[in-house]
């Protein structure tokens, strides 16, 4: 099956810093890319999609200055979560589809992201 | 607005016993439906999937889901479920040729060996 890589899998970082998650789809080309958030006993919810070479689509409630999104080519995008501060802790999951009219998403193993 | 609900928030099984998880969404128009099953510790894995045809569907690991479109409902089953059947299993559905997956809340599935 397709595989998706996320990088780092766990980062610690000082309030105030930024940090930039990188997600690839190894082995096929990802017409368009999630990010999902995922917080302690709840389900995933859906952050922005985006599109290689385009701007992405953020969900309502979701700031798009903080949480920068650069799907620079068909199998990598970044989410860089900037002033990153304690609410922000989380695990951050990406998912990238394959094109077609079922659009089925394959997952990243996840990135657990700890504000001190 | 479009969402998914599962009814159960844990489960706890004895290893054998059989296992329903109920999902139903709220969608009306055309839908693909899926099961994704996340062990401890570890990323999202699809079960199985649903795009058309035979509403009975079956996925990895002996697990099959049924789609019932008068009722909504995307139910998994297993007929004889494993302690290492043990995660948390999520419902979730996307619209047609639109891409974005709305998931459920997930159920918790504890299988006491």
């Amino acid at each position: 099956g397709a595989v998706v890589s996320q990088h780092p899998s766990w980062v610690i970082c000082k309030s105030g810093t930024s940090v930039k998650i990188e997600c690839r789809s190894l082995d096929f080309q990802a017409t368009t890319m999630f990010w999902y958030r995922q917080f302690p006993k709840q389900s995933l919810m859906l952050m922005a999609t985006s599109n290689e070479g385009s701007k992405a689509t953020y969900e309502q409630g979701v700031e798009k200055d903080k949480f920068l999104i650069n799907h620079a080519s068909l199998t990598l995008s970044t989410l860089t979560v900037t002033s990153a501060h304690p609410e922000d802790s989380s695990f951050y999951i990406c998912s990238a589809s394959l094109a077609g009219p079922y659009n089925e998403q394959f997952f990243g193993p996840g990135t657990r992201l700890t504000v001190l | 607005a479009q969402s998914v609900s599962q009814h159960n928030h844990h489960v706890i099984l004895s290893e054998a016993a059989s296992l329903e998880l109920g999902c139903n969404y709220s969608y009306g128009g055309t839908v693909n439906l899926f099961w994704y099953v996340q062990y401890p510790g570890q990323h999202l894995q699809l079960l199985l999937k649903y795009f058309s045809g035979d509403p009975l569907v079956k996925g990895i690991k002996g697990f099959e889901a049924e789609f019932i479109k008068s009722k909504f409902s995307f139910n998994l089953r297993k007929p004889s479920v494993q302690w290492s059947d043990t995660a948390e299993y999520f419902c979730a559905v996307n619209r047609g040729s639109q891409g974005n997956l709305i998931f459920g809340k997930g159920t918790k599935l504890s299988v006491k060996p």
